[in-house]
């Protein structure tokens, strides 16, 4: 079956602007996580739905991020006013269940923060 | 903090000898342990999970779990070129709102 999608696949930016980067979770998952992966960083978790609630957001870096999940299907992730250092592969993940789970990760998005 | 510790390497193996990868961590209570393999410019990919003490075999792949030393490896038997990648440890403590904590993974090469 299909896999975990994501889009756009590269996204250059200027600084200031805003982005939002998009995941198709695999069909009848109900979590999808959120990571960064910076150049030559480990993954960082970034955030976690249940269905379409995200019981807990410390995880993303600054209030300029923002994540939501309609329909217990697609997220979206935000990223106002980028700045360059939210340059870095943003990978999103899913389960069948909760986070014990195995994840299954998508191709991830490019982003790039002239 | 939860912490995953890798070591980086890179790891040099011959073709065809057994290569360990090693993984320590810091949150006692974790309860579910990963490894991925993640090519350059690419998303990781599940190659084992482990949940309890012990070895787990998938064909050329074992992983062990010590949860008293709180260490996890892997061990690939026969290496192949292709097996050059690499390799990330990840923990998930369960039951919260935490996806899983990575370990920078450890870069094994294998030499033909």
């Amino acid at each position: 079956g299909a896999g975990v999608s994501q889009s756009p696949s590269n996204k250059v930016t200027e600084k200031g602007k805003d982005v939002e980067l998009r995941c198709d979770p695999i069909s009848g998952h109900t979590a999808l996580y959120w990571y960064r992966q910076s150049l030559g960083q480990g993954l960082e978790f970034l955030i976690y739905f249940q269905g379409n609630s995200a019981p807990d957001k410390s995880g993303l870096p600054s209030d300029r991020f923002s994540a939501e999940r309609t329909g217990g299907s697609v997220s979206t992730l935000t990223i106002q006013r980028t700045q360059q250092e939210d340059s870095a592969v943003y990978l999103c993940a899913s389960s069948l269940g909760p986070p014990g789970e195995t994840q299954y990760f998508g191709p991830g998005t490019r982003l790039l923060v002239l | 903090q939860k912490e995953v510790e890798q070591n980086s390497g890179p790891l040099s193996v011959p073709e065809g000898a057994i290569a360990s990868l090693n993984c320590t961590y810091s949150d006692r209570v974790s309860q579910s342990f990963f490894w991925y393999r993640q090519y350059s410019g690419k998303s990781p990919e599940l190659i084992m999970s482990i949940y309890s003490n012990g070895d787990k075999e998938d064909g050329r792949f074992t992983a062990q779990l010590n949860k008293a030393s709180q260490y996890v490896s892997l061990l690939i038997r026969d290496s192949q070129p292709s097996d050059s990648a690499t390799y990330l440890c990840a923990v998930n403590s369960g039951g919260g709102a935490d996806g899983l904590t990575f370990g920078k993974g450890t870069h094994l090469i294998i030499q033909p």
